[in-house]
């Protein structure tokens, strides 16, 4: 069954340092994967996707197919960063994306 | 920039009514969804829609839960009979190609 899994529930850390939230799927097909972040009492928006390999706001994100992992990264993090990051997985038996348990983010000054 | 719009931002309701929910995709999107997220819990996908119809649904979506497209910009969520445990928050998005969903705010739906 597909299934994204985002370990932790809240990450929290300084201005200034590294950042990896992590994300690990289950999909038998060839996944599309996306982040999505939701800034307070913001909507849902997209952070970026794996097919595009950018870099959005300084965050990367490698898909892994080894480790079936999409961990999102940056080397800096910065206080407007703080946000519900989640993790998202698309199949396209119909067109569903579906989401991890999310990861709340929090950059302290 | 074009957004998906919800309404009503909050709603409250007695328990064993009916609730609608509406949104307005953008408009040269073709996939529709909704998606729920009770507190504290992830967001939960309830329905795709394409081309007048549900494309897939989720397990959520029981008898209870029907969409519609009625007039060809609105994008509603009909609950038939709410139950305490339907209060959630309920998201629509809509996409052009599949993937990249645009979200709305979001409909408060608390029902007593």
């Amino acid at each position: 069954a597909q299934r994204v899994t985002q370990p932790e529930k809240l990450l929290s850390v300084f201005k200034g340092a590294p950042v990896e939230l992590k994300c690990n799927y289950s999909y038998s097909g060839s996944p599309e994967l996306f982040w999505y972040v939701q800034y307070s009492r913001q909507r849902l928006q997209l952070l970026l996707r794996h097919i595009s390999r950018e870099s959005i706001k300084g965050f990367t994100a490698d898909l892994n197919k080894g480790e079936t992992s999409f961990h999102l990264k940056k080397p800096f993090a910065q206080e407007e960063d703080s946000a519900m990051y989640y993790c998202a997985l698309f199949y396209n038996q119909g067109g569903k994306l579906i989401f991890g348990q999310g990861t709340e983010l929090s950059v302290k000054p | 920039e074009p957004e998906v719009t919800q309404t009503p931002s909050h709603q409250v309701t007695q328990m064993g009514q009916e609730v609608i929910l509406r949104c307005v995709p953008i408009s040269n999107h073709l996939y529709f969804y909704w998606y729920r997220q009770i507190l504290g819990q992830k967001v939960e996908f309830l329905v795709s829609f394409y081309n007048n119809e549900i494309s897939e649904k989720s397990e959520i979506f029981d008898d209870q839960f029907s969409v519609e497209r009625p007039d060809g910009s609105n994008f509603t969520l009909k609950i038939r009979s709410t139950k305490l445990e339907d209060s959630a928050m309920y998201f629509c998005a809509s996409s052009h190609s599949t993937g990249e969903l645009f979200f709305g705010e979001g409909s408060r739906l608390t029902v007593l």
